[in-house]
């Protein structure tokens, strides 16, 4: 086991509706990832979070927005949900050090987000 | 344009053979970082195995090893001994150096079957 939690683990929204995912990190760790995952298919950047601030983005738009908490949880939030966005969103907690390079990142089981 | 590749789709292998999955890579970073994972169905990915870009030597953690052939930028996983509880998707994974956030580019998996 990882460490990383993340709820609900199912989750089933209608187009246009918003929704939150939860993620709790490993202890130790100030980085967490958010990723999407379409079926059969790999896992897909969206941000990452460092000290409580977004640091990098991958191609998805403003309307998958996030936060970091003091204890270094953190949210996933995606307005006026589409079709498209069915998927596993799985996050990820890391400890950031100077050599970016070796940094693992430790993954939760996921949320799996049915749009109908 | 994809910066990892897997060719295999899907592997069967016996049990207590080995295996390899094959992965080749993309960058012009020369600092970057490699990774496997596993995904079992219930959706986790699990850290397997981690190459560094200047590390001299292939990296081996228990039953997994990785082969790294820098010239060719191939990054393949062997599994010795398969077990039954191998089944599962595997994916290959590069970080590059260059990116000021941990971002994880992840290739599009191969789905292991282990037979009996």
């Amino acid at each position: 086991e990882t460490g990383v939690t993340q709820s609900p683990t199912h989750l089933i929204k209608t187009r246009g509706q918003q929704v939150t995912l939860r993620c709790s990190s490993q202890s130790g760790h100030n980085t967490v990832s958010w990723y999407q995952q379409a079926l059969g298919q790999g896992p897909q950047f969206i941000f990452q979070y460092y000290r409580e601030e977004e640091n990098g983005r991958g191609n998805f738009p403003p309307r998958f927005s996030g936060l970091q908490f003091p204890n270094y949880s953190s949210e996933l939030n995606v307005n006026a949900l589409e079709l498209d966005d069915s998927a596993l969103y799985l996050c990820a907690s890391s400890l950031r050090t100077s050599a970016l390079a070796k940094n693992i990142q430790y993954f939760g089981a996921g949320t799996r987000l049915s749009v109908l | 344009a994809q910066k990892i590749t897997q060719t295999q789709p899907g592997m069967f292998v016996q049990e207590k053979e080995a295996v390899t999955l094959d992965c080749t890579y993309d960058t012009s970073d020369p600092s970057y970082g490699l990774f496997w994972y596993k995904q079992p169905s219930s959706g986790e990915m699990i850290f397997l195995i981690y190459q560094g870009s200047y590390d001299q030597q292939n990296a081996t953690e228990g039953r997994y090893s990785l082969n790294f052939q820098k010239a060719r930028k191939s990054a393949n996983l062997v599994i010795s001994a398969s077990q039954l509880g191998d089944s599962a998707m595997y994916f290959c994974a590069m970080r590059e150096g260059k990116t000021s956030y941990d971002k994880v580019i992840f290739g599009p998996g191969t789905s292991l079957s282990v037979i009996p």
